[in-house]
């Protein structure tokens, strides 16, 4: 199966600042998604994003599939955004594979 | 529209019994997985079903435990025997199609003691 390779692992940030996870993939994905677990452990979907880019808010999304990988970046974090963020790829057995996640901290 | 519906939202056993998990798609999906979360880790793929079928269970250990999704009603994941190692949070999720995008519930966190 594929490999998906989340940096960092961990990220402490100051109420404000602003980040930028990246997602990488070892082979082509036919969707992608990025994913936010909150403290209480719900899995809140952020953006479905096979190509392109999004933004929702303060979050916005890039994959750029030729290079097999994605970037979610955060602005003017608050400290609400604490919790772990992960993305997925969808491979031929269509299911996710997840990679390890990015826990982020935001200080007030 | 609901979203996908996991009961119980916590779950704790005794060594050897058995454990039922419950997962209602959301309306109009017809594609469910199921994933377990063990702690500090990453979601790990189990097994995807659809509509009594079991499409791929390459993720679901041969023992113990099965899956399905029944023509009426919602998809049960079983573990039977459970052990300290199943201790984890399992979670559905359900897709219209393949390629789409996945919703997931908000999982069952199962305890064994």
């Amino acid at each position: 199966g594929i490999q998906v390779e989340q940096s960092p692992p961990d990220l402490i940030l100051q109420e404000g600042a602003n980040s930028t996870l990246r997602c990488n993939f070892s082979d082509s994905v036919n969707n992608l998604q990025w994913f936010h677990q909150n403290p209480w452990g719900q899995l809140i979907n952020l953006f479905y994003i096979p190509s392109g880019t999004k933004q929702n808010g303060r979050l916005s999304a890039t994959t750029v599939a030729t290079e097999r990988y994605s970037l979610l970046y955060i602005s003017s974090s608050q400290t609400t955004d604490s919790g772990v963020y992960f993305c997925a790829g969808e491979t031929g057995r269509r299911a996710l594979t997840f990679g390890s996640g990015t826990r982020l901290q935001v200080q007030p | 529209n609901a979203g996908v519906m996991q009961n119980p939202r916590h779950l704790v056993r005794r060594r050897g019994q058995e454990a039922r998990l419950r997962c209602s798609p959301m309306k109009g999906h017809s594609h469910v997985y199921w994933y377990r979360q063990l702690p500090e880790e990453g979601l790990k793929f189990m097994v995807y079903l659809q509509k009594e079928n079991i499409i791929d269970e390459s993720g679901m250990p041969k023992e113990r435990f099965s899956a399905e999704f029944p023509k009426e009603g919602p998809s049960i994941l079983r573990i039977q025997q459970v052990v300290r190692g199943d201790s984890a949070a399992y979670f559905c999720a359900s897709q219209p199609g393949g390629d789409t995008e996945a919703f997931f519930g908000q999982g069952t966190r199962l305890t064994v003691v």
